[in-house]
């Protein structure tokens, strides 16, 4: 299947700080994919999607300016925490939705992003 | 919008029995696609089974089989022969529409926690 790479796998930062994590589609090309956060023992909440060549549509509460997302190429969306605080301490990870075709593609998931704040 | 429920926090299951973990789903959507993943402690996302709305058999992947009720609205997930790897949460997920795009986003579960013992 595709692969999608996240980087940095995890980070720690002091509060206050922004971090910038990179998810890639390593062999295919994606005009979309999505960031989703996962704070300890719940489950996989949608944050965005990252649309290549157009802004993000954030999903309801979610801060659009402490969330910042650039989608520069059909390889590449980062999201970028700003001023980062406690409560950010999440997992965060990206996907990629496979051929638009094939209705049973599955989504393709990066490792996934840890981040704890200071 | 789209409503995915789980209502086992956690099951306990013996090594090389079959266990079903639950799923029912809510969209009004007539075209969705169902999704099964497992995230071990690692925190990856595996992809394990899709259902298509339209499909009119259960899908089944190895050990992994999908019972689809589409009146009931469940699409409950069986692990036969289970083994020890498969400890691990397990995520139902939808995508309400069409595989393209922004449309894409899943919806995931509060997930179900297996633990496979000796």
């Amino acid at each position: 299947g595709a692969v999608v790479s996240q980087h940095p796998s995890w980070v720690i930062c002091k509060s206050g700080t922004s971090v910038k994590i990179e998810c890639r589609s390593l062999d295919f090309q994606a005009t979309t994919m999505f960031w989703y956060r996962q704070f300890p023992k719940q489950s996989l909440m949608l944050m965005a999607t990252s649309n290549e060549g157009s802004k993000a549509t954030y999903e309801q509460g979610v801060e659009k300016d402490k969330f910042l997302i650039n989608h520069a190429s059909l390889t590449l969306s980062t999201l970028t925490v700003t001023s980062a605080h406690p409560e950010d301490s999440s997992f965060y990870i990206c996907s990629a939705p496979g051929l638009a075709e094939l209705e049973d593609n599955e989504q393709f998931f990066g490792p996934g992003t840890r981040l704890t704040v200071l | 919008a789209q409503k995915i429920t789980q209502t086992q926090p956690g099951m306990f299951v013996q090594e090389k029995e079959a266990v079903t973990l639950d799923c029912t789903y809510d969209t009004s959507d007539q075209s969705y696609g169902l999704f099964w993943y497992k995230q071990p402690s690692s925190g990856e996302m595996i992809f394990l089974i899709y259902q298509g709305s339209y499909d009119e058999q259960n899908a089944t992947e190895g050990r992994y089989s999908l019972n689809f009720q589409k009146a009931r609205k469940s699409a409950n997930l069986v692990i036969s022969a289970s083994q020890l790897g498969d400890s691990a949460m397990y995520f139902c997920a939808m995508r309400a529409g069409p595989n393209t795009g922004t449309a894409s986003k899943l919806t995931f579960g509060t997930g179900t926690r297996l633990q496979v013992t000796l």
